[in-house]
């Protein structure tokens, strides 16, 4: 069983609107968590970690944790055509020495349309 | 964020020989890196993870009889794929972590194997 899952597999949204993205762990042991997003050719690129239960906001990207359903989702207000990727959420049952060894999810690809 | 440089950023073998690849963290000191491998299917693989002061731990399925590993400081990392066959095509990704909190990838070495 995937440990890590991602909802929806693709997702298209008009440029200026929002994008969310869902993620989901079913392994209690994962209490941290990442997402990355990913152009073509290009290797994942950190966007924000979030440890703690509610919302964490960097510029137009907010994440929300809910560690009791271990739920983490990702929601982009006014999405840019630069913004379509592939996005992937990560988790890990520790930090510290051991930061490096991530779980992925399948991944999210995002569309924004002009 | 922090930059990771990979090189080469492409790469083509032939089946049963060999090719190494490098990374390099650039302005700073990686305490942790890890080599993945991200399939055609755009799943991830963790095959080992270095960590300061700690032997390089292989994930099941990976040995360093088939990829060994050189760790000679915090910057620098390498790793060799020996006697690769068509099951080890993909995207290979070196992520390297200062803050303990995030791991930051490079663009990665695509490997084609004919």
């Amino acid at each position: 069983q995937q440990k890590v899952q991602q909802s929806p597999e693709s997702l298209s949204v008009p440029e200026g609107g929002m994008a969310s993205l869902n993620c989901t762990s079913s392994d209690r042991n994962f209490q941290y968590f990442w997402w990355y997003r990913q152009h073509s050719g290009e290797g994942p690129k950190a966007l924000m970690s979030i440890f703690s239960d509610g919302d964490k906001k960097e510029g137009r990207f907010t994440a929300h944790l809910n560690k009791a359903s271990l739920h983490v989702s990702l929601h982009i207000r006014d999405s840019q055509p630069s913004d379509s990727a592939l996005y992937f959420c990560a988790a890990s049952e520790m930090t510290g020495a051991n930061t490096g060894k991530l779980t992925f999810g399948h991944g999210t690809i995002l569309r924004v349309h002009p | 964020g922090a930059l990771v440089y990979q090189y080469p950023r492409r790469t083509i073998c032939k089946s049963g020989t060999s090719m190494r690849m490098e990374c390099q963290a650039v302005g700073f000191q990686a305490t942790s890196v890890a080599w993945y491998r991200q399939s055609p299917q755009k799943t991830f693989e963790l095959i080992a993870l270095s960590t300061v002061n700690s032997a390089i731990k292989y994930e099941q399925n990976f040995t360093q009889e088939k990829f060994p590993i050189s760790h000679p400081n915090l910057s620098f990392s390498s790793m060799t794929v020996l006697n690769a066959y068509l099951e080890d095509r993909g995207l290979y990704l070196c992520g390297a972590t200062y803050s303990a909190e995030t791991l930051y990838f490079g663009s990665g070495t695509r490997l084609t194997v004919l």
